[in-house]
């Protein structure tokens, strides 16, 4: 374990479907993301949080939508996706927002859009 | 936009050979660049970093060395082992984020 957990690792759902996932870290750190990793793609950020506030939103489609309750926790909710959609979502952490320090990443949720 | 990119998307090895990982890089403000390693079912993990007032950097059998004249990140592994079988990938910090390439998928035989 990272120290970063991810749940469910595994989804599967239809495109009229609402679904969240969900991550949790551990490490004390004051910065989450989430982030998209397509097939033969590099991986792609799509939200920032800084101290529970979001500081990034990166041309993100409005059928997923970031949560961040408290510093240690960071959901994204999931509505009407596209099978384009199905990808793995990764969650990663990191002591603060913009500074040089590597990322702490979960085992990410692979999620097929049928 | 820029972006970090790597030569190949493949490389296999022997086991106990040397293996270099390159990757180019187009944004000459970055100053902050990052090795991860992803295995099958698991998130990237990191592996080694470097800032930009270096050009070089050791760890624990891995080296890597950055050349900002040309714009070059390279990792090196020594003595390739069966468990370093992955996917790698370099990164940079651009602004406030960490932008990935597309990862180098190692493959080592025995």
């Amino acid at each position: 374990e990272t120290g970063v957990t991810q749940t469910p690792r595994h989804l599967v759902m239809g495109m009229t479907n609402k679904k969240s996932l969900k991550c949790e870290q551990h490490l004390g750190h004051n910065a989450m993301y989430w982030y998209k990793q397509s097939a033969k793609k590099p991986l792609e950020l799509m939200f920032v949080y800084s101290l529970e506030e979001r500081v990034e939103n990166n041309s993100v489609p409005s059928r997923f939508s970031p949560e961040c309750p408290n510093s240690s926790h960071l959901f994204l909710h999931l509505h009407t996706l596209q099978p384009e959609d199905s990808a793995l979502y990764l969650c990663a952490s990191s002591q603060v927002w913009g500074g040089s320090y590597g990322y702490t990443f979960g085992s990410g949720t692979r999620l097929t859009v049928v | 936009g820029e972006s970090v990119g790597l030569h190949l998307p493949t490389l296999s090895v022997q086991e106990g050979d040397n293996s270099i990982i390159n990757c180019a890089y187009s944004n000459s403000a970055s100053d902050y660049f990052i090795w991860y390693k992803q295995e099958s079912g698991k998130g990237p993990q990191f592996i080694i970093d470097i800032r930009s007032n270096m050009d070089k950097r050791q760890g624990q059998r891995v080296t890597v060395l950055l050349n900002k004249t040309v714009k070059h990140l390279s990792l090196q592994i020594a003595a390739t082992q069966p468990g370093d079988s992955a996917v790698y990938f370099c990164a940079e910090l651009e602004r406030t984020a960490l932008i990935f390439g597309k990862g180098t998928t190692l493959s080592v035989s025995s």
